[in-house]
């Protein structure tokens, strides 16, 4: 089974910053890689898929990118809104793994 | 637009056997192209996948809860159920249904349903 790491688990920062979450596979995915934010009580919400393709309708100060085993995933400019837990997702031979989280609080 | 929303069970007893369905809305369920994923989240922890089962009715599972799974899909009700037999307070969670498409991500997903296993 491929396993997820997300790094780091948590960071506070303030609205304006820049902030860049990791993720790594334990083994290589290619380009199989997508992320997820996600607010207390609701179901997750698809940021990025395919390493770097910005889903339709998120804003664009959101970014990824990486291949193989390492991923990063940017958020240039943190808005109020931001404020949320974010995972990443695997996708390889018929299964799914997420990361265990980054929880960006406010600062 | 395509929505999911989960419904059933939301208390089960130890050893007994989970049993819940996503009622797909706003396109069909026998669409090519996509599968039909069950993920859950124990409280104030991350997400895991459960399985998912294709248009065309095939289906996979997570390893870890393989024998204890089974995904299946009612075209005439155009939507997919999960049951998870044996079941113990581990298996308490939000349960998550949700569309996987071509590019290997979940794009829409149901609210959520909060089972407990508790006697």
């Amino acid at each position: 089974d491929i396993q997820m790491t997300q790094s780091p688990s948590s960071v506070s920062a303030s609205v304006g910053d820049r902030v860049t979450i990791t993720c790594r596979a334990s083994q290589g995915i290619s380009s199989w890689l997508a992320w997820y934010q996600q607010k207390p009580g609701k179901a997750p919400k698809l940021l990025i898929y395919a390493a770097s393709s910005l889903q339709s309708g998120v804003p664009s100060r959101f970014s990824g990118s990486g291949s193989g085993t390492d991923f990063t995933l940017t958020i240039s400019s943190l808005q109020p809104e931001d404020f949320a837990t974010y995972y990443c997702q695997q996708a390889n031979s018929f299964s799914f793994t997420f990361g265990p989280g980054t929880k960006v609080d406010i600062k | 637009q395509l929505q999911l929303q989960e419904s059933g069970s939301g208390l089960v007893k130890p050893s007994q056997t989970l049993s819940l369905t996503c009622a797909v809305s706003g396109g069909s369920i026998s669409s090519g192209g996509y599968s039909w994923s069950w993920i859950r989240q124990p409280p104030g922890k991350g997400l895991e996948w459960i399985g998912y089962i294709y248009h065309s009715g095939s289906t996979y599972y997570n390893p870890s809860l393989k024998s204890r799974v089974t995904i299946s899909v009612d075209r005439s009700k155009n939507q997919f159920s999960l049951k998870l037999s044996s079941v113990t307070a581990a298996d308490t969670a939000v349960y998550y249904c949700a569309r996987e498409t071509r590019i290997f991500a979940f794009d829409i997903w149901g609210q959520g349903t909060m089972v407990t296993v508790s006697s």
